[in-house]
């Protein structure tokens, strides 16, 4: 088990373009959570689900952002139209009950 | 969700030991407190997490006391590698809820 996987490390986009990141969680585990985090500040909350079902949705999350985690793996968050308000790290983390592991995230950059 | 403050940042000497205090005044019944550590462009690492008194692993010990109204966050002689930043949260572990993360103490280790 290699931990929570994320791709790509880093995307540059030009503004109103869409992007995809990917997470792999650790195997097994039902609860999938994506945050993103700006600099200097701490990670905030998105989504979240518990197998594959979006269960949790933060206000932060506009109707530009869409995630989607098919059959309880892995998931999937898509950004439309990305603005530069969009840059940030994008954090996916996993958890089985108790405890949760992040992944080293997505550095969006939009230009 | 229970508020966190801890210090914005705090410089330390490599061999000495570091104590982050947070303070949780509005902590729940059912909220433990978690401490999580987070490198430069890596997602947060968890470190420890208490109820109450004290708790002690191979990396760092965790005060709690009887109020439950603070915490402190005991790195023992810490490395220029324990330069990172570290978040207090406080929630209720056996529910799905997300975490909420403040915006941490940045320590630096100088040489």
């Amino acid at each position: 088990d290699t931990g929570v996987s994320q791709n790509p490390r880093h995307k540059i986009t030009k503004r109103g373009q869409n992007v995809t990141f990917r997470c792999d969680p650790i195997s097994e585990h039902n609860r999938l959570y994506w945050y993103r985090q700006t600099l200097g500040q701490g990670p905030e909350f998105l989504t979240y689900f518990q197998n594959e079902a979006q269960l949790e949705k933060s206000r932060l999350l506009s109707d530009r952002f869409s995630a989607e985690r098919p059959k309880g793996s892995f998931s999937t968050l898509e950004i439309q139209r990305t603005e530069q308000g969009d840059s940030a790290m994008y954090l996916c983390a996993s958890s089985p009950t108790l405890g949760y592991t992040f992944g080293s995230g997505t550095r969006l950059t939009v230009v | 969700l229970a508020k966190t403050t801890q210090p914005i940042s705090m410089d330390s000497y490599e061999g000495q030991e570091v104590n982050i205090t947070c303070s949780h005044n509005n902590i729940a019944t059912n909220d433990y407190i978690t401490w999580y550590q987070q490198f430069p462009s890596q997602g947060p690492r968890f470190i420890i997490q208490g109820y109450k008194t004290k708790v002690t692993n191979e990396v760092a010990s965790l005060f709690i006391p009887a109020d439950r109204k603070s915490s402190t966050l005991s790195l023992p002689r810490v490395s220029l590698s324990d330069t990172a930043v570290y978040y207090c949260l406080v929630g209720d572990v056996g529910s799905a809820r997300q975490l909420t993360f403040g915006s941490g103490t940045q320590l630096t280790v100088l040489p």
